[in-house]
C-alpha cells in the first residue's frame, strides 16, 4: 500500500542557509500535518492543511512556512537556520476533517542537521 | 485541547499481555481516542483508534472506559518488536490536529 512519502530522507545545511522539505501524502488524503521532533523529544506539531488552506498551526518559527499545493502534496520551507532546528521532521496525513475518525498515516521524516 | 496523561514507563516481558494505561479526562463528547507508537529514529505509527466502544485489529485492543475519561491500550502477547514509545492522543474534533503529549516508553525484556 502507498505510504506517505517524504524527501529528502537526510539533510545537510549551514547556519542561516535555507532548507525546503517535501512530503507527499497518501492518495485521497487531502490533510497534511508538519512535526518537528528534536533529540529526546516526543514530537511538536508545526502546522496543517486541508485542502490546500492552512487548518493550524503550533509552534513554527516565524522563519518557517509551508503550502499545500493542488495535488496535496506539501512543502515546508525553512529559511535563516539555527543549529537548534536540528531535528527529524516528519509529515503525517489523512483524509479530510473527520475529527479524527480515520488514523493517521506518518512518513518515515526527513534528518536536518544543521551545521 | 484534551490532555492526556501516561506513565513516563513501564516494563514487560516478551510473550506476556501489556496494558497500556492514558487519562483523558477533559476530552470531548466527539473526540476519538488515538494510540500510535514510535521506534528509535522511526516515523509514529497507527497502532488503533476509537469514539465509545471497544475495539480490536491485529496489533492491539483498546479498552475505552464507560465515561470516555480514561482507555487502555492492550498488547495481547508482547514481543520485542513492540519496544517503543506509546502515545495516547485524542485529535481536535473541529480540524483533526494531532498534537504529541508524553508517551510511554515501553520495554520488553527476553
Amino acid at each position: 500500500a502507498a505510504g506517505v512519502i517524504q524527501s529528502p530522507r537526510h539533510l545537510i545545511k549551514e547556519k542561516r542557509e535555507t532548507a525546503t522539505l517535501k512530503c507527499y501524502p497518501i492518495p485521497r488524503h487531502d490533510t497534511v500535518y508538519w512535526y518537528q521532533q528534536g533529540p529526546g523529544q516526543d514530537p511538536q506539531f508545526l502546522i496543517s492543511f486541508y485542502e490546500k488552506m492552512q487548518s493550524d498551526k503550533g509552534s513554527i518559527p516565524d522563519r518557517f512556512s509551508a503550502q499545500q499545493f493542488s495535488d496535496y502534496h506539501s512543502e515546508l520551507n525553512m529559511s535563516s537556520l539555527e543549529l537548534g532546528d536540528s531535528a527529524l521532521y516528519f509529515c503525517a496525513s489523512s483524509l479530510g476533517l473527520s475529527g479524527g475518525a480515520y488514523g493517521y498515516t506518518f512518513g518515515s521524516g526527513t534528518r536536518l542537521t544543521v551545521v | 485541547d484534551a490532555k492526556t496523561t501516561q506513565p513516563n514507563s513501564m516494563e514487560s516481558n516478551e510473550e506476556e499481555p501489556v496494558h497500556l494505561p492514558c487519562n483523558h479526562s477533559t476530552i470531548s463528547g466527539t473526540d476519538y481516542i488515538h494510540w500510535y507508537r514510535q521506534l528509535p529514529s522511526q516515523g509514529p505509527e497507527y497502532v488503533i483508534h476509537g469514539l465509545t466502544s471497544n475495539v480490536n485489529n491485529r496489533m492491539a485492543s483498546l479498552a475505552i472506559a464507560e465515561d470516555r475519561k480514561s482507555s487502555t491500550l492492550i498488547l495481547h502477547r508482547a514481543t520485542l518488536r513492540d519496544a517503543a514509545v506509546y502515545y495516547c492522543i485524542p485529535p481536535k474534533y473541529n480540524n483533526n490536529d494531532m498534537r504529541f503529549g508524553a508517551g510511554t516508553r515501553l520495554t520488553v525484556k527476553p
